[in-house]
C-alpha cells in the first residue's frame, strides 16, 4: 500500500522567508508525485508534479520540489514566500493501481 | 475559474432526503473521481470512473451512489445520509484513468459543501 507523510502540520513564516515543506512517501513501485495547494475558500490546484526525468521540478508561483529517490522524499521549496502563499499544501503520490493518496496537509501562514 | 464545475456549491439535507451532486468537465478527460474532504483533512478517494465505467469503489457505503451518464458528466446520488457524512465533496478529472494518465495530476472542482441535519 502507498502512503504519504507530511512532517509539518503548521508552518508560520514572515514574508520573504524561505520555505521548505517535507514530504515522504512509501510505495514499492514507480510513483508519480504531486504537490497541491488549497487557498482559503478555494479548490485544490496542482502546484507541480514529477514522474520521471530531472528530479528538480519547477511549478507555478515560484515553487519547486526535489525528488530524492534514496530518501523517498519530495520536499517543496520556495526561496521567498509572500503573504498570498498562505494556504494548505498537500503532497500526493499515485502508484500503478491508478489511485492517489494524499498526505495530511501542511497549513502555511505567512505573516505580512 | 476551475474547468471542473460542481453544483450545487452548498447543500443542506435531512437524513431522509434524496439529493444529487453534479460534476461536469469539458476538457476531454476520460477519468473522473469523487473525493470526500473533512475540515483540515486530506481528500479521501471514494469512486473512480474510467471511460465511463466504475473502476474503483473505496468501500463506500451504499447510501452514496455514483453515476457517469457520459464522459463529461459525473453524478453522486445521496440517500439516507448520516450527520457524519457532512463534508466537502470534490470532483476531479484527469486525462486518462490509467497510472500513465495520472502523471498529469488532477483538475479539481470547487466542491459541494454538504451538511446533513
Amino acid at each position: 500500500a502507498q502512503s504519504v507523510s507530511q512532517h509539518n502540520h503548521h508552518v508560520i513564516l514572515s514574508e520573504a522567508a524561505s520555505l521548505e515543506l517535507g514530504c515522504n512517501y512509501s510505495y514499492g513501485g514507480t510513483v508519480n508525485l504531486f504537490w497541491y495547494v488549497q487557498y482559503p475558500g478555494q479548490h485544490l490546484q496542482l502546484l507541480l508534479k514529477y514522474f520521471s526525468g530531472d528530479p528538480l521540478v519547477k511549478g507555478i508561483k515560484g515553487f519547486e520540489a526535489e525528488f530524492i529517490k534514496s530518501k523517498f522524499s519530495f520536499n517543496l521549496r520556495k526561496p521567498s514566500v509572500q503573504w498570498s502563499d498562505t494556504a494548505e499544501y498537500f503532497c500526493a503520490v499515485t502508484g500503478n493501481a491508478g489511485k492517489s493518496t494524499f498526505g495530511d496537509g501542511t497549513t502555511l501562514t505567512v505573516k505580512p | 475559474d476551475t474547468e471542473v464545475t460542481q453544483t450545487p456549491k452548498h447543500l443542506v439535507m435531512g437524513m431522509t432526503n434524496k439529493k444529487s451532486l453534479k460534476c461536469e468537465q469539458h476538457m476531454g478527460h476520460r477519468a473522473m473521481y469523487w473525493y470526500k474532504q473533512k475540515a483540515k483533512k486530506p481528500p479521501e478517494l471514494m469512486f473512480v470512473y474510467s471511460y465511463e465505467k466504475l473502476s474503483i469503489n473505496e468501500s463506500v457505503p451504499s447510501r452514496f451512489s455514483p453515476e457517469c451518464p457520459n464522459s463529461s458528466l459525473l453524478n453522486l446520488h445521496l440517500h439516507a445520509l448520516q450527520p457524519e457524512d457532512s463534508a466537502l465533496y470534490l470532483c476531479a478529472s484527469s486525462p486518462l484513468g490509467t497510472a500513465r494518465g495520472l502523471r498529469y495530476g488532477y483538475t479539481f472542482g470547487s466542491g459541494t459543501r454538504l451538511t446533513v441535519v
